[in-house]
């Protein structure tokens, strides 16, 4: 157990919806970080959380946000979903600014977009 | 462009041997850390092994090692005395110079034979 808490696990939507995948870090940890797999781009990091504030972007969709709240969990929203959306989506976090430090991984939620 | 490549789509290997998973790295950086990721079937991305690249010793975490070979800009992954609950998909990943994301590989898919 990585300590990374991600739910749901699974989700089954219809295209044009909105989802909201919710993400709690390890305790202690103030960076989460979002991060997209799928099967023709592989692991591609989406954006990064660092004690609520918005410490980098990556290849995220302007239809997708995230924020992090006070307490430290971070939800990743996607809006007017398609097919190409669905992929494993995981929250990792680690203890940023520190050199070396390991970034643990949620389980991932697993979106399926019909 | 800082890249991770994975020369291995997949790798067959008989059970108690040992492999070894290669990882090339491209970057001017002199700071960053390299980290090995296993995805069993399940899905969940574990964390291995991390080696940074001031430290003079290769990494070791129980019968996972890692052999960093700064000036050919590798860091291999081997794991010893191989089991078959180590088949799953294998990552390498870097943490570039000022950067808190990781960029993964392509990956390596890994199957123990009995």
């Amino acid at each position: 157990d990585s300590g990374v808490t991600q739910t749901p696990k699974h989700l089954i939507t219809a295209t044009g919806q909105r989802v909201t995948l919710r993400c709690s870090p390890r305790s202690g940890d103030l960076s989460v970080y979002w991060y997209q797999q799928s099967l023709d781009q592989g692991l591609q990091f989406l954006i990064q959380y660092y004690n609520g504030e918005e410490r980098a972007k990556g290849n995220i969709l302007e239809r997708f946000s995230a924020q992090q709240f006070p307490d430290l969990h971070s939800e990743l929203n996607l809006s007017s979903l398609e097919l190409g959306d669905s992929a494993l989506y995981f929250c990792a976090s680690s203890v940023a600014g520190s050199r070396g430090t390991e970034a643990f991984f949620g389980q991932g939620t697993r979106l399926t977009v019909v | 462009a800082q890249k991770i490549t994975q020369t291995q789509p997949g790798m067959f290997v008989q059970e108690k041997e040992a492999v070894t998973l290669d990882c090339t790295y491209d970057t001017s950086d002199q700071s960053y850390g390299l980290f090995w990721y296993k995805q069993p079937s399940s899905g969940e991305m574990i964390f291995l092994i991390y080696q940074g690249s001031y430290d003079e010793q290769n990494a070791t975490e129980g019968r996972y090692s890692l052999n960093f070979q700064k000036a050919r800009k590798s860091a291999n992954l081997v794991i010893s005395a191989s089991q078959l609950g180590d088949s799953a998909m294998y990552f390498c990943a870097m943490r570039f110079q000022g950067a808190q994301k990781l960029v993964f590989g392509q990956g390596t898919r890994l199957t123990i034979n009995p």
